[in-house]
């Protein structure tokens, strides 16, 4: 089975510290996903990263950076955190079959995020 | 861009009944359509998806179904049990590769209660 591990499942940061969101697959997906959850709004894309090193705005991408240097982790980045970042995240990965052969996104199970 | 609406926001059903949920996009150039259930405390799961050949699909008591003149696709599960009680997305993806890689839009969400 496609294992999606998030580093943590809850997370408590106050405002303007710089927070770091880890996440590591094991089936050598080529893409990777960074979402946000909130009650009414479903899933909210940040960022994605299709190879190492490679990254693509997603959705909702301001007060976010993402870093992608092997391609088994993908990691998130608060750069100074604020109150209206606490939320669920999600981190998601798939393969890459070509044009055309969209493939399913496995989920972590989040990481839940306050900032005080 | 794509945008994917989603009803209802809550339904509730007594064991035994169908539920149907319902979603619409808005990017004809949709082809990719998963359905992820996800239950408290845990990230989505998978549980069924269509691709914009095929008008339906089928896997025991889930179906979905894909209606690409009015752009909307539905879930429906029969013979609901408690076990099956948690938030289901849909979703809307179009083709990789490209600058797409798979992305995937969100519905809102439905959080589906079955009481026994």
């Amino acid at each position: 089975d496609v294992k999606v591990t998030q580093s943590s499942r809850y997370l408590v940061k106050r405002t303007g510290e710089k927070v770091f969101l880890e996440c590591v697959q094991d089936m050598d997906h080529e893409n990777m996903f960074w979402y946000r959850q909130d009650p009414g709004l479903g899933l909210r894309l940040i960022y994605f990263s299709y190879d190492v090193k490679m990254k693509e705005k997603g959705d909702i991408p301001e007060g976010y950076s993402v870093s992608r240097e092997k391609k088994e982790r993908f990691s998130l980045i608060l750069e100074s955190a604020s109150t209206n970042q606490t939320s669920m995240y999600l981190c998601a990965s798939s393969f890459s079959r070509g044009w055309g052969l969209n493939q399913p996104q496995h989920f972590g199970d989040g990481t839940r995020l306050s900032i005080l | 861009g794509e945008n994917v609406e989603q009803h209802p926001s809550t339904l509730s059903v007594q064991e035994g009944d169908s539920a149907v949920i319902k979603c619409t996009y808005s990017d004809s150039a949709s082809n990719y359509f998963p359905w992820y259930k996800q239950e408290l405390g845990k990230g989505p799961q998978l549980i069924i998806d269509i691709r914009s050949n095929v008008g339906e699909k089928k896997d025991q008591r889930i179906a979905v179904t894909l209606n690409k003149t009015a752009k909307h696709f539905s879930l429906h599960i029969t013979e609901t049990q408690p076990e099956d009680s948690a938030v289901y997305f849909c979703a809307a993806s179009t083709n990789a590769g490209g600058t797409s890689y798979g992305k995937l839009t969100f519905g809102q969400g439905t959080i589906l209660t079955v009481h026994p």
